[in-house]
């Protein structure tokens, strides 16, 4: 159980384009989802906390206009990043709460690179 | 908000010692602490946690230590293999309106056989 998926797990495009990276919990219900983003050899840094039917809270620092999410259901949320630059290139994971047991598991993550 | 600091950021042990993973953090309220391993270019997985209302939890070769009043806790990992080999993440969490996880830096565990 307390499986997430996340698609495409790769993905190339040009700068000025936009991706749409989903995040899907498979087996449970996810009120809350949250996007991380990690460079290489480093942590992982919360970008926002997606709440199913309501606006993302977005840390700071994190362009909310650049970097869309959206929690149309209790297991699906995507991030759309807009007009992606080369310096958007980054390991960007989902992970998903289970209910009101505090666990978090994470999505296997998705390699953005822009050229 | 909460600081998560953890040290080393870098252990190497030989193959069948433990390996000791520490993790201090600021913020009082946090009450919910998992530890996550994570391989190279894959997903962290959680292999442990502890709740503020409990100082220590096992789980066969891993265990994890909780000192509330020095705002610290540990990860120990005994009798260490090769396939521990990876970066270990702890994190702490404030059970609230956002819950949101704060991450330490990372300690990239080394087991050499």
């Amino acid at each position: 159980g307390a499986v997430v998926s996340q698609h495409p797990s790769r993905v190339i495009c040009k700068s000025g384009t936009s991706v749409k990276i989903e995040c899907r919990s498979l087996d449970f219900q996810a009120t809350t989802m949250f996007w991380y983003r990690q460079f290489p050899k480093q942590s992982l840094m919360l970008m926002a906390t997606s709440n199913e039917g309501s606006k993302a809270t977005y840390e700071q620092g994190v362009e909310k206009d650049k970097f869309l999410i959206n929690h149309a259901s209790l297991t699906l949320s995507t991030l759309t990043v807009t007009s992606a630059h080369p310096e958007d290139s980054s390991f960007y994971i989902c992970s998903a709460e289970q209910g009101n047991t505090y666990e978090q598991y994470f999505g296997p993550g998705t390699r953005l690179t822009v050229t | 908000g909460e600081n998560v600091e953890q040290h080393p950021s870098t252990l190497s042990v030989q193959e069948g010692d433990s390996a000791v993973i520490k993790c201090t953090y600021s913020d009082s309220a946090s009450n919910y602490f998992p530890w996550y391993k994570q391989e190279l270019g894959k997903r962290p997985q959680l292999i442990i946690d502890i709740r503020s209302n409990v100082g220590e939890k096992k789980d066969q070769r891993i265990a994890v230590t909780l000192n509330k009043t020095a705002k610290h806790f540990s990860l120990h990992i005994t009798e260490t293999q090769p396939e521990d080999s990876a970066v270990y993440f702890c994190a702490a969490k404030v059970r609230g309106s956002q819950g949101n996880l704060i991450f330490g830096k990372g300690t990239k565990l080394s087991v050499k056989p």
